[in-house]
């Protein structure tokens, strides 16, 4: 049964960096397209990106410009940054694997992990 | 950006009743469309796929139905553990994007 977990600071300060690590247990990151998600406090989800096991990405438009997700195969996780973070940016982070039909929906997720942007 | 659009925002259902659920795309989908119930503190669990496939383990009184810009989430007969937050998520453009999602709750 593949899980997945994220780990990372739970309080970032502002126009600072969010770190967030997923870590893949139960089979193997190879193959797949694995992606980040979040969800503010109370409301819906917003699709962050994704990153291939090779190594090709793809963001969401409306983050593109201060997100890098990157992939470590030899420990089987891979990761988030988002620079300049606000408060705008307080949620709950989910890592999420793509479904291997070759569609992008999700079929395995982690818990969630809340990250809170304040001084 | 297409943007989903879902209602009711609140679904009170009594158990054992029907639920239906609805999720509009802002264009067409074909069937590129996907359900997932949320619990409490928990991750999403995708529920179905292809507007109308049921993910694995999913039980039968779950239908999806709809295509192009209209779809539908049925669950025939309410149980205690189907009270919860339902989103859809199109997977037919980029960017991935996801409704605002209905709440069933107990009547």
């Amino acid at each position: 049964q593949v899980q997945l977990q994220e780990s990372g600071p739970g309080l970032v300060k502002p126009s600072e960096t969010l770190s967030l690590t997923c870590i893949v247990s139960g089979g193997s990151i190879s193959g797949y397209y694995w992606h980040w998600i979040r969800q503010p406090p109370g409301e819906g989800l917003e699709w962050i990106g994704y990153i291939y096991y090779s190594g090709s990405t793809y963001y969401n438009p409306s983050l593109m410009s201060r997100v890098t997700i990157a992939v470590d195969t030899s420990n089987n996780q891979f990761s988030l940054r988002l620079s300049s973070v606000t408060a705008a940016d307080t949620a709950v982070y989910y890592c999420a694997r793509r479904e291997n039909s070759g569609w992008n929906y999700f079929d395995y997720w982690g818990q969630g992990a809340l990250v809170t942007v304040s001084s | 950006e297409i943007v989903m659009t879902q209602s009711p925002a609140t679904l009170s259902v009594s158990p054992g009743e029907r639920a239906t659920l609805s999720c509009r795309a802002s264009q067409s989908l074909s069937s590129n469309l996907a359900w997932y119930q949320q619990k409490p503190g928990q991750a999403p669990r995708l529920l179905m796929y292809g507007a109308s496939t049921r993910a694995t383990g999913i039980p039968a009184r779950f239908s999806g139905s709809g295509s192009g810009t209209e779809f539908t989430l049925t669950i025939s007969s309410l149980q205690s553990e189907d009270f919860a937050l339902y989103y859809c998520q199109q997977y037919n453009n980029w960017p991935l994007t996801f409704g605002g999602g209905t709440k069933v709750e107990i009547k």
